[in-house]
């Protein structure tokens, strides 16, 4: 069976501090993509990565980086000197022979 | 990159009415859709998948006489939620597979769905 967990339901950090959002995910497909996507209040899924199973570079985009680790099935998200408008639910999900999601985490940015 | 519109953003029903939510592949043909559901504060829960021309697979505790998918074409499904009821508001977004398998996915923009 497929599944993505996302231990954190919530984190609350003060701005520009740097924050890492853990996503563990199990599967017995060789190939399957990960991603992961963005949920303000406004509730619209915002899509921020999609990474397929052969390719364990690590990215970075801007504040964003993504460090996916096969050998321990995460695919964790950190965001650096995070801002206020960083404050949304952050989705993991899985796609293989299904698509499923995480929980998620709720990403709280005080000023 | 692929993408999946989703028709309407939000609505508002009466109780008792049926409302029809449209997902479309743009610039793909998409042999599978996915449909989702997501309560307050609560994951993206999979309610079904819907192939090509043939009939949805639902997923364990969904009524399929109340949420009727249709994948008519390699571009369309719509989900129709019949004889809304309030406890049937909710979050429903889609999900646009661009081959068989286990190839990647692309989301619509979500509907918000008000039953007053």
């Amino acid at each position: 069976a497929q599944k993505v967990t996302q231990a954190q339901t919530e984190i609350s950090v003060v701005e520009k501090e740097d924050v890492t959002l853990d996503c563990v995910y199990e599967t017995r497909d060789t190939t399957y993509y990960l991603f992961w996507y963005k949920q303000p209040p406004s509730g619209e899924l915002v899509f921020l990565i999609r990474r397929n199973s052969f390719d364990e570079q690590n990215e970075i985009s801007g504040r964003y980086s993504w460090n996916f680790q096969k050998s321990t099935s995460s695919f964790n998200f950190t965001i650096t000197a995070s801002q206020v408008v960083d404050s949304a639910v952050y989705f993991c999900a899985l796609s293989g022979r299904e698509l499923i999601f995480g929980a998620g985490t709720r990403l709280a940015v005080h000023p | 990159g692929a993408v999946v519109s989703q028709h309407p953003s939000w609505v508002i029903c009466k109780s008792g009415t049926s409302v029809k939510i449209e997902c479309r592949s743009l610039d793909f043909q998409a042999t599978t859709m996915f449909w989702y559901r997501q309560f307050p504060k609560q994951s993206l829960m999979l309610m079904a998948t819907s192939n090509e021309g043939s009939k949805a697979t639902y997923e364990q505790g969904v009524e399929k006489d109340k949420f009727l998918i249709n994948h008519a074409s390699l571009t369309l499904s719509t989900l129709t939620v019949t004889s809304a009821h309030p406890e049937d508001s909710s979050f429903y977004i889609c999900s646009a597979r661009t081959g068989a398998g286990r190839t990647e996915a692309f989301f619509g923009q979500g509907t918000r769905l008000t039953v007053v």
